[in-house]
């Protein structure tokens, strides 16, 4: 057990539809990752949020966004919901990076979304 | 950017056998590289790590070789048990608190 949750395990929609995935980093992690990983495109980075603030960008779509909270857990919003956002929706959790002290990431057990 | 490329998508081995899982990476400025296993049905865990400063790094049954000169790194487990089944990741990490940039990975399958 990373010590990461996430909910909900499995989440299945149809296309047009909004979504809400809700990650709770390990105690004491300020830093939380989501990434995107399909059968076609591997595990890809979407977003990183570092104590509240937004930190770095990756291929995130225009309809998807994130946001941490002051409890630290996370969201990510999904909308427009297409058959291609199909996907596991991994969030991982990272002490303060600029510690210094460990560059390892906690994953969390993932969401399993399926737009029909 | 950085790309990260597995040599074999798939690698198949007995139970008791050595396996050796390679990656190759393209950004010679990398100074951290991690390997991660994801067992199916979970997220990705953190197995073993190596500095650009070292060219071997032993764990407990796994080695991390690094060869800088042609930008190659192998994952080496010994005596490959069932439980090691997974597909696995290399990923460069210059900086820490940075998103982890994984290939697609080699999915390791131990048969008894």
């Amino acid at each position: 057990d990373s010590g990461v949750t996430q909910t909900p395990k499995h989440l299945i929609t149809a296309t047009g539809q909004r979504v809400t995935l809700r990650c709770s980093p390990r105690s004491g992690d300020l830093s939380v990752y989501w990434y995107q990983q399909s059968l076609d495109q591997g595990l890809q980075f979407l977003i990183q949020y570092y104590n509240g603030e937004e930190r770095a960008k990756g291929n995130i779509l225009e309809r998807f966004s994130a946001q941490q909270f002051p409890d630290l857990h996370s969201e990510l919003n999904l909308s427009s919901l297409e058959l291609g956002d199909s996907a596991l929706y991994f969030c991982a959790s990272s002490v303060d990076p600029t510690a210094g002290s460990s560059y390892e990431q906690y994953f969390g057990p993932g969401t399993r979304l399926t737009v029909t | 950017g950085e790309s990260v490329g597995l040599h074999l998508p798939t690698l198949s081995v007995q139970e008791g056998d050595n396996s050796i899982i390679n990656c190759a990476y393209s950004n010679s400025a990398s100074d951290y590289f991690i390997w991660y296993k994801q067992e199916s049905g979970k997220g990705p865990q953190f197995i073993i790590d190596i500095r650009s400063n070292m060219d071997k790094r032993q764990g407990q049954r796994v080695t991390v070789l690094l060869n800088k000169t042609v930008k190659h790194l192998s994952l080496q487990i010994a005596a490959t048990q069932p439980g090691d089944s997974a597909v696995y990741f290399c990923a460069p990490d210059p900086q820490a608190g940075t998103a982890l940039i994984f290939g697609k990975g080699t999915t390791l399958s131990v048969s008894s």
